[in-house]
């Protein structure tokens, strides 16, 4: 089965901090991905990542930046966290399939900002 | 640009009964279409997607959907709900783009189980 984990299931920081959520595969899939989902909202893709120090930005990715210097591990980073960066934040992983593609997701990461 | 409605925020059912969840889709060309159920606390899990042939799809835990071109719909379909099926379900259409698809998820619905 394909594994997805996130470094923390509930994450609690403080205005301005620097934060970093954590995330690993381990079935040697190309892509990876970081959204977050807000009730209401759905799901909104931060960033993508097709190849290890590639990545590419989505819907939302003010106030985030990525990481990705081994393919198994895709880091989020939110430079100086804010109160409205509060949310869930969710990782996947798929594998190129033209299109087809199965996304694998991790548990989530509930961070607060406070 | 793509794009999913999921006109229903909240689904409230019996135990027992049959399920639609419904899934509108904006998309040019022949969508790539997906199903993906959250479970309270977990992440998302594929339960079925379509993306050629037959347009009746069949998926995992005894769920169906549809694919009707002529109405842009991908139905979310299940005869008999139990209460383990009480969840979060996102309907996505998915955009080829060099090998790699970029996902567009609906809002969601939340299925609500009574016994």
């Amino acid at each position: 089965d394909v594994k997805v984990t996130q470094s923390s299931r509930y994450l609690v920081k403080r205005t301005g901090e620097k934060v970093f959520l954590e995330c690993v595969q381990d079935m040697d899939h190309e892509n990876m991905f970081w959204y977050r989902q807000d009730p209401g909202l759905g799901l909104r893709l931060i960033y993508f990542s097709y190849d290890v120090k590639m990545k590419e930005k989505g819907d939302i990715p003010e106030g985030y930046s990525v990481s990705r210097e081994k393919k198994e591990r895709f880091s989020l980073i939110l430079e100086s966290a804010s109160t409205n960066q509060t949310s869930m934040y969710l990782c996947a992983s798929s594998l190129p399939q033209g299109g087809t593609d199965t996304q694998y997701f991790g548990p989530g990461t509930r961070l607060t900002v406070l | 640009a793509q794009s999913v409605t999921q006109p229903d925020i909240h689904i409230t059912v019996s135990e027992g009964a049959s399920l639609e969840l419904r899934c509108n889709y904006s998309y040019g060309a022949t969508p790539y279409l997906f199903w993906y159920v959250q479970s309270p606390g977990q992440g998302l899990q594929l339960l079925l997607k379509y993306f050629s042939g037959d347009t009746l799809v069949q998926g995992i835990k005894g769920f169906e959907a549809e694919f009707k071109r002529s109405q842009s719909s991908f139905n979310l379909r299940k005869p008999s709900v139990h209460w383990s099926d009480a969840a979060e379900y996102f309907c996505a259409v998915g955009e080829g783009s060099g090998g790699s698809y970029i996902p567009t998820f609906g809002r969601g619905t939340s299925l609500i189980v009574h016994p």
